[in-house]
């Protein structure tokens, strides 16, 4: 079975440049998240999407960042313009949720952003 | 903020069995406690969970105490291989995971 699949794994870009990041979760996993890990740190919570809906945002810097997962599959994270400080890895991660539960997360292997 | 305390390094030699300590005092009764590791320049690799019983899987055990406030995860024979960050993270099923610094196994032969 693939796992959760992210591109591209590396990119860099100048400060105030667009970026976006996509990511494909695990087939037939309705939750998805993107998480955001900084150098030395775990990782923390950007956006939470069941389905095609974002359930939880409260940490998603709403002025530069946006995401949208479309027919509640694949999705987009984006940010612009880029800011020095956002220069971290960028984790997507999946799971199932089903009526009375919700099974453990798988992440993807990260998109690692220099922002120069 | 995370809800857990771990020991922020360990050493284990190759073959010897690590266990890993966490203390969760203000876990809340629905909270399962989770474990996952984070080998270098990898994503988060999930181990094992679980809300009372101890739990054992192909990779690992989960010994929780009677009163929930403490876990220990269990590598039976460490390898070279499982020198990683390992997390401790107590969560509602469903929400996101609020990662803490967790704990560096290094494996030596």
């Amino acid at each position: 079975e693939a796992g959760v699949v992210q591109s591209p794994r590396y990119k860099i870009i100048e400060k105030k440049q667009p970026v976006a990041f996509w990511c494909n979760p695990i087939s037939g996993h309705n939750t998805l998240y993107w998480y955001r890990q900084n150098l030395g740190q775990g990782p923390e919570l950007l956006i939470r999407y069941e389905n095609e809906e974002a359930v939880d945002d409260s940490q998603l810097p709403k002025d530069r960042f946006s995401a949208e997962r479309l027919k509640g599959v694949d999705s987009t994270l984006k940010i612009q313009p880029a800011e020095l400080g956002d220069s971290a890895v960028y984790l997507c991660a999946s799971s199932l949720t089903v009526t009375g539960g919700t099974y453990e997360q798988y992440f993807g292997p990260g998109t690692r952003l220099t922002v120069t | 903020d995370a809800k857990t305390t771990q020991p922020p390094s360990m050493d284990c030699a190759e073959g010897r069995a690590a266990n890993l300590p966490c203390n969760h005092s203000t876990i809340s009764g629905n909270e399962y406690v989770y474990w996952y590791r984070q080998i270098h320049s990898q994503g988060p690799q999930y181990i094992i969970h679980g809300l009372k019983n101890n739990e054992t899987n192909e990779m690992a055990s989960l010994i929780i105490t009677e009163d929930r406030k403490s876990s220990t995860l269990i590598l039976p024979h460490a390898t070279l291989r499982d020198t990683a960050v390992y997390y401790c993270i107590v969560s509602y099923a469903g929400t996101a995971l609020i990662f803490g610094k967790g704990t560096t196994l290094s494996v030596s032969s």
